[in-house]
This record gives structure tokens, sequence and C-alpha cells, in this order.
């Protein structure tokens, strides 16, 4: 259980593209979701919590006009990446709250901004 | 101050030893923790939680915790090359929100 999916798994674009992500709980639903970015060699870094049916929260510094949150179903939420340019590719995360306080992982999504 | 600390190694031990992984946490509300193991290029997979002082086994994995020292430790037995990995430490207040430390970089070596 607690399965969660994200699509793509890897994603190259031109600067000044927009990218979406999907996030999906599989196997539960999943009223909150995060997303997180991690650059190469360090750890992850919250860029905000979904929040179903409701705006999302940002964490200091992050962008809320350039990385779009939508968490429209328990089981979806969607980042997407306006604008994109060199220095937003990193590897973006995102997780589900399951039963206890754990997170669960998708397997990450790539973007690269050429 | 960072809310959560590791050492970032690398960590290394022989095939069939026991791997010590360590972590401190600053806030004294926090009340859930976690370890999780990222493989390069990968995303982070949950290996253990504990939430109450003491020890906490599965399998060849001990988390142990200790809230007076804000201290909490992830012991792996008979490690085995495949557990080569970054281990991260999370720990969260009673909130949705995980704090994560850096990781731990562990080399188990045949």
């Amino acid at each position: 259980g607690a399965v969660v999916s994200q699509h793509p798994s890897r994603v190259i674009c031109k600067s000044g593209t927009s990218v979406k992500i999907e996030c999906r709980s599989l196997d539960f639903q999943a009223t909150t979701m995060f997303w997180y970015r991690q650059f190469p060699k360090q750890s992850l870094m919250l860029m905000a919590t979904s929040n179903e049916g409701s705006k999302a929260t940002y964490e200091q510094g992050v962008e809320k006009d350039k990385f779009l949150i939508n968490h429209a179903s328990l089981t979806l939420s969607t980042l997407t990446v306006t604008s994109a340019h060199p220095e937003d590719s990193s590897f973006y995360i995102c997780s589900a709250r399951g039963t206890g306080n754990g997170q669960f992982f998708g397997p990450g999504t790539r973007l690269t901004v050429l | 101050q960072k809310e959560v600390e590791q050492n970032s190694g690398p960590l290394s031990v022989p095939e069939g030893a026991i791997a010590s992984l360590n972590c401190t946490y600053s806030d004294r509300g926090s009340q859930s923790f976690f370890w999780y193991r990222q493989y390069s290029g990968k995303s982070p997979e949950l290996i253990m939680s504990i939430y109450s002082n003491g020890d906490k086994e599965d399998g060849r994995f001990t988390a142990q915790l200790n809230k007076a020292s804000q201290y909490v430790s992830l012991l792996i037995r008979d490690s085995q090359p495949s557990d080569s990995a970054t281990y991260l430490c999370a720990v969260s207040a009673n909130t949705d929100k995980l704090i994560f430390g850096t990781g731990t970089r562990l080399q188990v070596f045949p």
C-alpha cells in the first residue's frame, strides 16, 4: 500500500516554457500532498504543502506564481513550473501522507531546462 | 543551528558489520521520527518510523530514540552492499511537515 506515482519521470524543456508534473496516490486518498525539490548532493527542500480543495501553503522563498500547485482531488496534485529557466533544473519529488505521520514519496521528476 | 543534523559521511563499513547512523534535532516539540533511504538518482523510501523513546526493530534495522538527548539513530545489522545509499533522518513536530537532515552516505564494501 501507500504507492505514489509521478509523471513524467524526466522532462527536458526550453527556457521560458511551462512544465506540469502530476502526483497521484494510487491506493489511498491523500488530503495533503507535499512538493519537494532536491539539487545534486543536497537534501530535500520542501516547496509547498498541497491541500485538497484549498490553496497550497508555500514555504518561505518559494514563488507561488512561478510554482503553481493544484490539488483538485484526493488522489491528484499537480505542480506547474511556469516560465522555467535553467536554474529551475532540479529533481522534483512529491509525497503523500499515509497512515501515521510518515510520508510516501513518488519516484520523482527530473527537470532539465535548456 | 540546523534543525536536523546528520554527519554527511561517507560512513564505510565492511559487509556483515553493523552500520550506525546518527541524527540530532533541535525542536524539543518533535514527536515523530523517520528514517528514509535514498539511492542515487531515486526518491526517498521510508524504512523506519519511531514515536516513543527506546528501540524499535524491523528486520535488520533498529531505530533508537532518546528525546531527552534529542537524538535518534538507525542501526543496520549484517550490512550488505545493497544497503549502500544515503540515509535521511526526518523529524515532525506533530504537523504534516517533515524536516529532513542532509543525509549520511553509507558505503558497504564487500
